[in-house]
């Protein structure tokens, strides 16, 4: 059973460009969340996408978006990349959200420059 | 505010040492707390609790929450160099429906 994939697993972009990254669930998860990993900040929530609905947003600005497709895969969006945006941004997927067992991808690793 | 707070932040023990990690929280309505271990990048779930009380064992690896004290600890016993890793807590927020990580836990076992 395949886990879950995140790509690109490693990008590096320059201030002022944007970013889209993918999450591939396992098979048959229907939920994924998205999370900023950063050494200040620890993990913070961004959003979660079930049924292609986004079911929850944490606290963060309007540039990060998401959006879910039919086969459960997700991409993240990150608009006008600041400098404070680099971190390890790590996706999440489980059958019915985070009440259940979550499983992690290995994240994408992004630096704003 | 949803918060959830850890403690210690880093740790370094022995081989064979067994080490407590804390968790406490506030949270509007608690449904779970869960703990996971990230070596690397993808952290990998351990336990889910959701009842006062009630400890759960994996291994070396057991937990227990504490509703009306609003925390939860972690015990590794007979440590080993594999469990060098953070230690993250999460408490999931029925209200919201959402998930809060704590700041987690850096633990680093030496031969």
């Amino acid at each position: 059973k395949a886990g879950v994939t995140q790509t690109p697993r490693y990008l590096i972009k320059t201030r002022g460009q944007q970013v889209t990254l993918s999450c591939s669930p396992i098979s048959g998860h229907r939920s994924v969340s998205w999370y900023q990993q950063t050494p200040g900040q620890g993990l913070q929530f961004l959003f979660e996408y079930f049924s292609e609905t986004q079911r929850n947003k944490g606290n963060f600005p309007g540039r990060f978006s998401g959006r879910q497709f039919s086969n459960s895969r997700s991409e993240m969006n990150v608009s006008t990349l600041e400098l404070g945006d680099s971190a390890l941004y790590l996706c999440a997927s489980s059958l019915g959200g985070m009440k259940t067992e979550a499983f992690f991808g290995q994240g994408t690793r992004l630096t704003v420059v | 505010e949803d918060k959830v707070v850890q403690s210690p932040l880093s740790l370094v023990v022995h081989e064979g040492d067994t080490v407590t990690l804390n968790c406490s929280y506030e949270v509007t309505n608690f449904r779970s707390l869960l703990w996971y271990k990230q070596e690397k990048k993808a952290p990998t779930f351990l336990f889910m609790l959701t009842s006062s009380g009630i400890e759960k064992k994996s291994g070396r690896l057991s937990s227990i929450l504490d509703k009306k004290e609003l925390f939860s600890i972690l015990n590794i016993t007979a440590t080993q160099t594999g469990d060098s890793a953070v230690y993250l807590c999460a408490v999931e927020d029925n209200s919201y429906d959402k998930v809060i990580f704590g700041p987690g836990t850096s633990l680093s076992v030496i031969p």
